[in-house]
């Protein structure tokens, strides 16, 4: 089965400083990964996502994340972390079924504190 | 487009009460699924549909219903609410399947405690 993990429940960083949170999948075959980021109180937003192509994936509000095959790895990541992207951070992997529609497979999350 | 809409925002429900959580798109979205979110815990999935009047259960489908009459909404219905089923309630669209890499988009959830 395909599986995510997020091997930090809270990163902590200054304003300015580089954001990166971490996320390892497990698949059989090619991965679908996805980032959502959760404000308080509100829904799940959709950050960005790697089908294929190139392993630098730009997404919303100015994070990226890297797809690394070597490493089983898709980091979420901020060049400048703003106190306003403070959240909580959900990587999510697609898991094949036997229906063919798929799921969603979510990682227990990331909290990223950033203070000014 | 209002997107993906939830009611109620907040319910609070006894142990053995019934209740219905509404879900509504405007996106013409074929596929429409129901989390619940819990601490620690990520997102995990209850039931899923691919259309009208076709259902199909998540990981967690004890305690809840769904049926899908139209394209547009998709409920979830708790027959006989216990504590175990405090949680936040997601319910989530896509335009189709997600085997291709679909994005699905969210829902801003309904907080329900159950005491």
């Amino acid at each position: 089965a395909q599986s995510v993990a997020q091997p930090e429940d809270q990163v902590n960083v200054a304003e300015g400083n580089p954001l990166t949170v971490k996320c390892t999948y497990s698949v059989s075959g090619n991965p679908y990964l996805f980032w959502y980021v959760q404000y308080p109180n509100r829904g799940l937003q959709f950050l960005l996502k790697y089908i294929t192509g190139d392993n630098l994936v730009k997404g919303s509000y100015g994070f990226e994340a890297e797809f690394n095959k070597s490493q089983t790895s898709f980091h979420l990541k901020k060049p400048s972390a703003l106190v306003s992207d403070s959240a909580l951070y959900f990587c999510a992997v697609i898991e094949w079924t036997t229906d063919s529609w798929g799921k969603l497979q979510f990682g227990a999350g990331t909290q990223v504190v950033v203070t000014p | 487009n209002a997107g993906v809409t939830q009611t109620p925002k907040f319910q609070v429900l006894k142990t053995g009460q019934s209740m219905t959580l509404q879900c509504a798109q405007d996106m013409n979205h074929e596929y429409m699924s129901w989390y619940r979110q819990d601490p620690g815990m990520g997102l995990r999935l209850i039931h899923y549909s691919v259309g009208a009047g076709i259902t199909d259960q998540g990981e967690v489908p004890n305690g809840y219903n769904v049926s899908r009459s139209t394209t547009e909404d998709f409920p979830l219905r708790l027959l006989s609410a216990a504590p175990s089923q405090t949680s936040v309630y997601f319910c989530a669209s896509s335009y189709s399947g997600l085997a291709g890499g679909e994005t699905q988009y969210f829902g801003p959830g309904t907080r329900l405690l159950v005491l």
